[in-house]
């Protein structure tokens, strides 16, 4: 069974730019979640996805973040414009019967 | 507000000897508690869990028990190895849905 996967794996962008992750879950894995985690710290929901539809995003910072899941499958977190205190691995992960599996992260860095 | 605490950053045993990783919850409607391990540059993988029905599973060298009254929930390990150094997350959900984890505890294990 192919893990979760998330694009790219790293990415350095100046104060200001956008940049955008991607991840694919495990295959039939209806729930989708993004973390954000700041070095030193555990990882922080941003949004979950159950399907399409969006169940939580209560911690996602709209005005700067968005996500989305269209077909239920894949999904994409965009950050527009990045700031300082973005710089983090955005872990993406999915679950089945009330476990969680991770991807590696995407690890940005703002500068 | 944290719900989920863990109060040691960082944690160093002798190898063979028992690592004892704590973490400490506030709400009373968690039922599920589980152990991530993670490795520098990779996603966090599940290692145990247990049900708020239970007080202790074990799988091989690890062991986890939950105190309901206390809030209080720890992993054991032993013997504990080299491999085992890594940080450790605790995480805790009500009926399957959010994910809260805890800031991590760094365990070395010496050789």
């Amino acid at each position: 069974e192919a893990g979760v996967a998330q694009s790219p794996r790293y990415k350095i962008i100046e104060k200001r730019q956008s940049v955008a992750f991607w991840c694919n879950p495990i295959s039939g894995h209806a729930t989708l979640y993004w973390y954000q985690q700041i070095l030193g710290q555990g990882p922080k929901l941003l949004i979950q996805f159950q399907n399409n539809g969006v169940v939580d995003d209560s911690q996602l910072p709209k005005d700067r973040f968005s996500a989305e899941r269209l077909k239920g499958v894949d999904s994409t977190l965009k950050i527009q414009p990045a700031k300082l205190e973005d710089s983090a691995v955005y872990l993406c992960a999915s679950s089945r019967a009330g476990e969680l599996f991770f991807g590696e992260g995407s690890r940005l860095t703002v500068l | 507000d944290q719900q989920v605490k863990q109060n040691s950053p960082s944690l160093s045993v002798q190898e063979g000897r028992i690592s004892i990783l704590n973490c400490d919850y506030t709400n009373s409607m968690f039922d599920y508690f589980l152990w991530y391990k993670k490795y520098p540059a990779e996603g966090p993988t599940f290692l145990i869990s247990i049900s708020s029905i239970k007080d202790k599973n074990e799988d091989g060298r690890f062991t986890v028990f939950l105190n309901k009254s206390a809030k209080h929930l720890s992993l054991h390990i032993v013997p504990s190895q080299p491999g085992d150094s890594a940080v450790y997350f605790c995480a805790a959900s009500a009926l399957g849905n959010q994910f809260y984890f805890g800031t991590g505890t760094s365990l070395t294990v010496i050789p």
